[in-house]
């Protein structure tokens, strides 16, 4: 079946350090993958996707690029800010028992102190 | 409009209450979800509407009850539950895709609490 497996947090860095969050997948088919922030307190936001391999996904300073040799789809961002201080799932959607609905990582917290 | 919006942002309810939560969006989407969220979980998947019928049922309790009046609203009708259904109710909204590229659009959630 479809999985996803990302890094265990809590994920601590200072304001401006690199950021990596690291996201692997098994999939039967060939799937899109999906970042999704979780701010405190809110519902789940798309950070960035990509559809197929190679692709990279950008948004507000965010990069992942599709792996399909390595099954991966890692998070970066080269200086992270406080306000980025959320919970960070992996995702992707491919055809499984559940049609095309997302199966999530478990979701990485990242604290961001000043 | 690219936005799911969710009523109430907050429940509380016994458990011999009667209540439902309603998601709206106005993004011509014909598909429509309804996720569980514990505290520090991922959410979990309990109802798929494609098209205003429902596709998919995760083994959900009956307490449960959703609902797709029409295209654009989807409800979750709950009854006599109990207190571990506490959580975050996410309601999402997609483009049917047979090609499964299809990103899901999320709403800010309901946290319910059942006493």
């Amino acid at each position: 079946g479809n999985s996803v497996t990302q890094m265990e947090g809590p994920v601590t860095l200072s304001e401006e350090a690199f950021l990596t969050i690291n996201c692997t997948y098994t999939a039967t088919g060939y799937p899109s993958l999906f970042w999704y922030v979780q701010y405190p307190g809110e519902g789940l936001q798309l950070l960035l996707k990509a559809t197929k391999a190679d692709d990279k996904g950008s948004n507000k300073g965010f990069e992942a690029t599709y792996r399909k040799e390595t099954t991966s789809f890692h998070l970066e961002k080269g200086s992270v800010q406080v306000s980025d201080s959320a919970v960070y799932f992996c995702a992707l959607s491919d055809l499984g028992n559940s049609g095309y609905a997302l199966n999530f990582g478990k979701g990485t917290s990242l604290l961001v102190t000043p | 409009d690219t936005e799911v919006t969710q009523t109430p942002k907050h429940l509380v309810m016994g458990m011999t209450n009667k209540k439902s939560l309603k998601c709206e969006q106005h993004m011509g989407h014909r598909a429509m979800y309804w996720y569980k969220q514990k505290a520090k979980k991922p959410p979990e998947l309990m109802f798929v509407y494609s098209y205003e019928k429902l596709s998919i049922n995760e083994s959900v309790p009956s307490r449960f009850s959703p609902e797709c009046p029409n295209s654009s609203l989807l409800n979750l009708h709950l009854h006599a539950l109990q207190p571990e259904d506490s959580a975050l109710y996410l309601c999402a909204s997609s483009q049917v895709s047979t090609s499964g590229k299809n990103e899901q659009f999320f709403g800010p959630g309901t946290r319910l609490t059942v006493l």
